[in-house]
């Protein structure tokens, strides 16, 4: 059973800094693209950031690019994001999910979301 | 950066009925695009990928069609359980955007 259990979500200030960790399990964690999705509260759902199975390729959505990074380590199944510069727009539920293949392809597992909360 | 539009935004339907939600593109995404449903403080769950094929598990009430800029989710037959909110998303552009429309939530009477 595919299960993706996110952690490190909490609240920070304005400008601080946070990494989001995603462990996952239940299938083979490097021949699978990962994504993280974030949904503000009362929203609806944005992609953040991709990366491919070997970690080579990442992209960032424009509202994130050069304060957040996208990360993996295959050899301990687990998915990485590191945001620096937080504002109070980034406060949002964030989810990683396991793309269907390891190229272009949708979210076929997601997991239960951590949440964000940027505010003095 | 392709913009995804999803209507109605709200659909107001009886149980026993069938669904259609509408989802445009704002330029060709082929046959990128998946479906997900959302229930209140769940994640999302793929329905549909590649525009009409259903994802492991989904039952055949679920089905998308379309091509290019211009796709639907039927669902019929509705149940109660069928209550949520419906995203389209695009996947088309590698290694760019996988965006979201806006969703549609489905209320069944």
């Amino acid at each position: 059973e595919v299960q993706l259990l996110e952690s490190g979500g909490g609240l920070i200030q304005p400008g601080g800094s946070l990494r989001l960790s995603c462990a996952a399990s239940g299938f083979a964690f490097s021949a699978y693209a990962m994504s993280w999705v974030r949904q503000a509260p009362g929203e609806g759902l944005e992609w953040v950031s991709v990366i491919s199975n070997n970690g080579v390729s990442t992209y960032d959505a424009g509202s994130v690019k050069g304060r957040f990074t996208i990360s993996r380590d295959n050899s301990k199944n687990t998915l990485y994001l590191q945001m620096n510069s937080l504002r109070a727009e980034d406060t949002a539920v964030y989810y990683c999910a396991k793309h269907l293949g390891a190229v272009a392809a949708p979210g076929d597992h997601w997991g239960q979301g951590t949440l964000v909360t940027v505010s003095s | 950066e392709i913009v995804m539009t999803q209507s109605p935004a709200t659909l107001s339907v009886s149980p026993g009925e069938g669904a259609t939600l509408s989802c445009r593109a704002s330029q060709s995404v082929s046959s990128n695009l998946a479906w997900y449903q959302q229930k209140p403080g769940q994640a999302p769950r793929l329905l549909i990928y590649a525009a009409s094929t259903r994802a492991t598990g989904i039952p055949a009430r679920f089905s998308g069609s379309g091509s290019g800029t211009e796709f639907s989710l039927t669902i019929s037959s509705l149940q109660s359980e069928d209550s949520a909110i419906y995203y389209c998303q695009q996947y088309n552009n590698w290694p760019s955007m996988y965006t979201f429309g806006q969703g549609t939530k489905l209320e069944i009477k």
